[in-house]
């Protein structure tokens, strides 16, 4: 079984600030990695998504993130914050077989501050 | 556009109630899930249906039933034996069994309160 460790529910930044955000996994077999992001009373949505290949994955908005597999983490980092970066982000593992076995991690709140 | 409808976005229960949310999708999944989310927990899966009328429960599906008579419809009903349905319901989508791609297509949710 698959699981996910998000590490602080809340995240502060100032506008123009790096971003990072935690994600650590378990898995037993080589695992499917993904950042999604939610806005307010909305779905999620897929920010990017680490198969096999490179391990630096980049994604939409300006994210990116990198698949460590001796420190079994998959870091979100985006460079320079923006307001509109503001939302709850999620990581979440698969065993690569099953879409319906991805397990989430807890979620992280961004706040940006101008 | 495609995407995945998701309807009433608000709704409130009295307790004892059943209440059914809907959800619709024109994206030709095969797959289709409900997901519950509260505060500081994620999302945990509650059913998970990868054809037409055959459907599979999640982690949490106790309180809850759904069907799938069409591709495109997923309707979950939050019946009264949930003991604690106040949360916010999202259902999404994906290509299907054997796609191995993990991406899912939410909807916008549906937030549940019992009065």
């Amino acid at each position: 079984a698959q699981s996910v460790t998000q590490l602080g529910s809340h995240v502060s930044v100032s506008e123009g600030a790096l971003v990072l955000l935690r994600c650590n996994y378990s898995s037993s077999v080589p695992p499917y990695l993904f950042w999604y992001v939610q806005y307010p009373n909305q779905g999620l949505q897929l920010l990017l998504k680490y198969t096999t290949g490179a391990t630096l994955v980049k994604g939409i908005n300006g994210f990116e993130a990198e698949f460590k597999k001796s420190e079994t983490s998959f870091h979100l980092t985006k460079p320079s914050a923006h307001m509109s970066d503001a939302a709850e982000y999620f990581c979440a593992v698969s065993d690569g077989f099953n879409d319906y076995k991805l397990s989430f991690g807890a979620g992280t709140t961004v706040t940006v501050r101008a | 556009d495609g995407g995945i409808t998701q309807s009433p976005k608000y709704l409130f229960r009295k307790e004892g109630q059943n209440v059914t949310l809907s959800c619709e999708q024109n994206l030709n999944h095969d797959a289709m899930y409900w997901y519950r989310q509260d505060p500081g927990q994620g999302l945990r899966l509650i059913y998970y249906s990868q054809i037409v009328n055959d459907f599979q429960k999640g982690d949490i599906a106790e309180g809850y039933s759904v069907s799938r008579e069409k591709k495109e419809s997923f309707p979950l009903t939050v019946t009264s034996a949930q003991k604690n349905p106040t949360a916010f319901y999202l259902c999404a989508s994906s290509i299907g069994a054997g796609s191995n791609t993990g991406e899912l297509f939410f909807g916008e949710g549906s937030r549940l309160t019992v009065l």
